[in-house]
């Protein structure tokens, strides 16, 4: 079965960029979409098909994907943007969620 | 907008069976896939499986087939996901999810297995 890894702990400085990856093999011929979750909450859309955004999502959070790894991008991280974050793809007619990566803001 | 609003906390013991609605609103039901997604405690996201709400067609993940099943009332614009021989470590909040790129969610729903 197909599997996305993330590193499971990212911690930025306020005001820095953070970068989250996802590896997955040839994950880049397939589109990666992106969720926050907040502590207590459900997920949120930030990122899909690689690069766009929902509306209401802040111009801050960017995404790429190439090769084997797609990446989160957070500039001018703010406190309010500590999460949990995962990354999805389908493989074939199956949703797949990485393991998620907890961002810290410190 | 649209809003996904599932229903209440549920309680059950082990080999019992579970099923939870997801009422769909803003939008046309059945122009969109809805996704089964649940979270254990502490744990990350797992995908159970898929229906389509115009259909009824489904899809689910490897390790649900036998024990989830998905259906749907479009009368009502509300999908169900029942999941059947409960265990302990199918305590977890379950939720549903709209679209292809899963746009919205659902507020969750707690199943706590416990004898």
């Amino acid at each position: 079965s197909y599997e996305l890894t993330q590193p499971p702990s990212v911690s930025v400085s306020p005001g820095q960029t953070a970068s989250i990856t996802c590896s997955g093999d040839k994950l880049g011929d397939k589109y990666t979409c992106w969720y926050q979750q907040k502590a207590g909450q459900s997920p949120v859309l930030v990122i899909y098909q690689d690069r766009k955004r929902p509306s209401g999502i802040p111009e801050r959070f960017s995404g790429s994907n190439s090769g084997n790894t797609a990446t989160l991008t957070i500039s001018g991280t703010q406190a309010m943007d500590e999460a949990d974050y995962y990354c999805q793809a389908w493989d074939s007619s199956y949703v797949v969620f990485g393991g998620g990566t907890k961002l810290t803001v410190l | 907008q649209v809003q996904l609003l599932q229903s209440g906390p549920e309680v059950k013991k082990p080999g019992a069976s579970v099923k939870v609605s997801c009422k769909a609103s803003g939008y046309t039901f059945t122009g969109n896939y809805i996704h089964w997604v649940r979270q254990a405690p502490g744990q990350g996201l797992e995908w159970m499986g898929r229906i389509n709400p115009n259909s009824g067609g489904t899809h689910y993940a490897q390790n649900f087939q036998g024990r989830v099943t998905m259906t749907r009332d479009t009368s009502i614009s509300t999908a169900y996901m029942e999941l059947s021989r409960l265990r302990s470590d199918d305590t977890a909040v379950y939720y549903c999810a709209r679209d292809n790129e899963l746009d919205s969610w659902g507020q969750g729903t707690l199943v706590t297995v416990s004898s």
